[in-house]
């Protein structure tokens, strides 16, 4: 039963164009969302996150949508460079617990 | 100097064996997690611990066993390793009142 859910394993997009990463949820417990980016053989450093009381938050080239309504979530990046390519998760947790759950990742390739 | 260390990095071992991985931080955090992530699976959790006395079962504990040695170590035992442990794995550290967790470089263990 996958909760958080990203549904393209990979994204490809041209440097300086908006990058657009989706992550939908099916648990309406959950009301704290992240996003996670990851290179290869290092670990996954946290980039931003949201709480369920607001529908957005920005942080620099990075801004992180929440629509409840949908239980969707989508990461923004603008303008997309190549350092930026890398493996993203979402993951997503809930008053009381420190578990998270997390999706299964999306690939992005940022072109030059 | 890296925050969170994971030893060994890379690890080969025959099914039977019994194998340890050790997570070390120097971030001061009380919290520690340890996690697996499989192809197309994300990163589930196996373990957390909010401080040396405190250790709970994660969604996936069978097979599996901890030690919180101190409040900077976090190790993860396979008592008798099994093929479909072949994974990598993560540990990862918080604090209270903050969601973001701090993630090691991981340990690639293939068991054969």
């Amino acid at each position: 039963d996958q909760q958080v859910k990203q549904n393209s394993p990979s994204l490809s997009v041209q440097e300086g164009r908006i990058s657009i990463l989706n992550c939908d949820y099916t648990n309406s417990m959950f009301d704290y969302f992240l996003w996670y980016k990851k290179y290869p053989a290092e670990g996954p450093t946290f980039l931003i996150s949201i709480s369920s009381i607001k529908d957005k938050n920005e942080d620099g080239r990075f801004t992180v949508f929440l629509n409840k309504s949908a239980k969707h979530l989508s990461l923004h990046i603008v303008p997309s460079q190549p350092g930026d390519s890398a493996v993203y998760f979402c993951a997503a947790t809930w008053s009381g617990t420190y578990k998270y759950i997390f999706g299964t990742g999306t690939r992005l390739k940022v072109l030059a | 100097d890296a925050d969170v260390t994971q030893t060994p990095r890379n690890r080969i071992t025959k099914t039977g064996k019994r194998i340890m991985l050790e997570c070390s931080q120097t971030k001061g955090h009380d919290r520690m997690y340890w996690y697996r992530q499989d192809p197309g699976l994300g990163l589930r959790l196996i373990y957390y611990s909010f401080d040396v006395k405190d250790i709970n079962k994660g969604e996936i504990s069978d097979g599996y066993s901890v030690s919180r040695q101190a409040q900077a170590k976090f190790s993860l035992s396979l008592e008798s390793a099994i093929p479909n442990q072949t994974a990598l794995y993560f540990c990862a550290t918080s604090v209270p009142g903050s969601r973001e967790q701090y993630f090691g470089p991981g340990t690639r263990l293939t068991v054969t």
